[in-house]
């Protein structure tokens, strides 16, 4: 039973432009969430999705936006990369009900020169 | 807004000691509180959770008590391993709104090394 992969695991990108990450969720899942974890920082909460819809969001400029699609997987676009975006990304999917533990990938670690 | 403070780390500590990493949280409501480990090139795994006060989460050695009179979440362990070393967070819930589940608060992490 494969669970959370996310895809690239490293990226290099130039300030300005935009990225795409990946995530596949746990098999049954249908929940996924985005957080950032910058060098030494715990994680934060980018974006959650959940029907296809975007169902919280942290504090994060819309240059942060996703999509889901109906495979449940999903993708975390950043637009107009800056300096500051360099972190590690990481998905965790679930299963919808506020008692679902949520899986972590191992994340794509981003580094913007 | 919600938000969690640990100790500072990082932590060395020889095998078979005693661990205690300490944790306080600010929350409105009731949240659930967590703890997760992070090794070396990987993701965070869930290590163990208490969902009420006076609750206990325990798991591979490792326990915490939901302390609300001290907003506290402090992990122990009476013995450590070197296969424990990792980064350890502490985290707390907010529940998510229409069908989806909560979003974590994570503190800053602990980075534990347990020398032979």
């Amino acid at each position: 039973d494969a669970g959370v992969t996310q895809s690239p695991t490293h990226l290099i990108k130039t300030r300005g432009q935009q990225v795409t990450l990946r995530c596949s969720p746990k098999s049954g899942h249908d929940t996924v969430s985005w957080y950032q974890q910058a060098l030494g920082q715990g994680p934060q909460f980018i974006f959650q999705y959940y029907e296809e819809e975007e169902r919280q969001r942290g504090n994060f400029p819309d240059r942060f936006s996703g999509h889901q699609f109906p495979n449940y997987s999903s993708e975390l676009n950043v637009n107009a990369l800056l300096l500051g975006d360099s972190a590690l990304y990481l998905c965790a999917s679930s299963l919808a009900g506020i008692n679902s533990p949520l899986h972590f990938g191992n994340g794509t670690r981003l580094t913007v020169t | 807004g919600d938000s969690v403070t640990q100790m500072e780390g990082p932590v060395t500590l020889s095998e078979e000691a005693f661990l205690t990493i300490n944790c306080t949280y600010t929350a409105t409501g009731y949240p659930s509180l967590f703890w997760y480990v992070q090794y070396p090139g990987e993701g965070l795994q869930l290590l163990l959770k208490a969902t009420k006060a006076d609750d206990k989460g325990s798991n591979k050695g490792f326990e915490a008590t939901y302390r609300k009179e001290t907003t506290s979440f402090h992990l122990e362990k009476g013995s450590v391993q070197v296969s424990d070393s990792a980064v350890y967070f502490c985290a707390l819930s907010d529940l998510g709104s229409g069908g989806s589940n909560y979003k974590l608060t994570f503190g800053k992490g602990t980075l534990l090394t347990v020398n032979p």
